[in-house]
């Protein structure tokens, strides 16, 4: 066990609706990372947080959004929701220093139809 | 796009037996890291090495690295069933933070 959790664990939802996705961070991590795993392949980067604000982003388009708060737990939210978002999401935490190893939670399985 | 590549993608042995796994990834790094995922669960991170690192030993874990060849290797020793799971490697590059992963390997081990 990691320590990351995250919420809700598998998640149904059609064409055009919206989601949240939530991701506790482990104790004194203020870095959070989000990944998107489709089926059979590796990990893509979405976005990064750091102390709040985003710092990264990956190539995918603004309707993936997010959010950290001031404990450090963190939210992914995707709008107008396409087929193609099918996948499993995690979230990674980590002290914020480069070299830091990441913590990534269990993830959410989310299906499009 | 994804910065690495695992080989094989796919693998198969027998208990006891040693699992190797190969990763090659296309542009400088700052370290590179190898996790390993049970049925599209979490990642659990196995072992780090660094650029400037050449082997590294965690249990029946060893990693290497070439970077001249931008290559690193994953070896599983005398191999269990629970070892059953797939195998991502994943890479820092310079003046970045974010992991970026390959396909993975997928590893069965049979008893």
């Amino acid at each position: 066990e990691t320590g990351v959790t995250q919420s809700p664990t598998h998640l149904i939802k059609t064409r055009g609706q919206q989601v949240t996705l939530r991701c506790s961070s482990q104790s004194g991590h203020n870095t959070v990372s989000w990944y998107q795993q489709a089926l059979g392949q590796g990990p893509q980067f979405i976005f990064q947080y750091y102390r709040e604000e985003e710092n990264g982003r990956g190539n995918f388009p603004p309707r993936f959004s997010g959010l950290q708060f001031p404990n450090y737990s963190s939210e992914l939210n995707v709008n107008a929701l396409e087929l193609d978002d099918s996948a499993l999401y995690l979230c990674a935490t980590r002290r914020g220093g480069r070299t830091d190893t990441q913590y990534f939670g269990p993830g959410t399985r989310l299906t499009v139809l | 796009s994804q910065q690495g590549e695992e080989d094989p993608q796919a693998l198969s042995i027998q208990e006891g037996e040693n699992a190797t796994m190969n990763c090659s990834y296309k542009t400088s790094i700052n370290n590179l890291q190898w996790y390993r995922q049970n049925s599209g669960r979490g990642l659990v991170h196995l072992i780090l090495i660094r650029s400037n690192e050449r082997e590294k030993h965690s249990g029946r874990l060893r990693v290497t690295l070439d970077t001249s060849k931008k290559s690193s290797s994953l070896l599983i020793t005398a191999s269990r069933a629970a070892d059953t799971a797939s195998y991502f490697c994943a890479s820092v590059v310079l003046n970045d933070y974010k992991l970026s992963f390959g396909a993975g390997t997928t590893v069965t081990v049979r008893a």
